[in-house]
């Protein structure tokens, strides 16, 4: 069964470094997400990326993230100067279209720590 | 904006079934979605409402009342590997969805 993939599965790094997390969604899926959680609390939408365009963005996506689809499998989200408020797990997920943004498939998460 | 609330909690036995309510708030609703995630693993997609009714995936039941802005997940048939935390979350237009706060089922023997 296809799925979604992330890499590293942890990332360490220190304050006001930059940091990429990649993804690899599903082959024939259409719209691209990122999501973020902090420990214990719930998930977060971060931006959400379809035909090779930002579609929307939650007010956390500040100038300090961004997104690219580099090629036709991978999707990365950058961190250009991270924070210590950064640290959280980040998920990448993937849906079939624009009609099935319920249905969404995540990835296992990189949990990036940032000290 | 949007807003979810459910209970924080939930715990059950083995075979027995419980419901995980959910209320929600919305300027514009296409629909209801249910996540169940494991400690540290991924969310992972159980089930959907457009429409009010019952919608049935197995063990699992979700269910939507469109007027009083409510849904609920069933679980039926306990098992241990159904200990997990279930989000329900609010799809917003084409392209986000946003999560309640979670509710962590606990399953015993």
């Amino acid at each position: 069964e296809p799925e979604v993939t992330q890499t590293p599965s942890h990332q360490v790094t220190q304050m006001g470094q930059e940091v990429i997390l990649r993804c690899v969604p599903i082959s024939n899926h259409l719209y691209f997400y990122w999501y973020r959680q902090i420990l214990g609390q719930k998930v977060e939408f971060l931006v959400s990326f379809y035909n090779n365009e930002i579609s929307e963005k939650s007010e956390i996506f500040d100038d300090q993230f961004s997104v690219e689809r580099p090629d036709g499998s991978n999707f990365t989200l950058k961190i250009r100067s991270t924070k210590l408020e950064d640290s959280a797990m980040y998920f990448c997920a993937s849906s079939p279209g624009p009609e099935r943004a319920y249905e969404q498939y995540f990835g296992p998460g990189t949990r990036l720590t940032v000290t | 904006g949007q807003s979810l609330e459910q209970p924080s909690e939930v715990t059950a036995v083995e075979g027995a079934i419980v419901q995980i309510n959910c209320t929600y708030q919305t300027s514009g609703f296409y629909g209801l979605s249910w996540y169940q995630q494991h400690d540290g693993g991924a969310p992972t997609f159980l089930s959907y409402n457009a429409l009010d009714g019952l919608e049935e995936t197995g063990r699992f039941s979700s269910f939507l009342s469109r007027s009083d802005s409510y849904g609920y997940l069933l679980l039926q048939e306990l098992q241990m590997k159904d200990s997990a935390s279930y989000f329900c979350a609010l799809p917003s237009g084409y392209s986000t969805l946003t999560f309640g706060k979670g509710t962590m089922l606990l399953v015993s023997p």
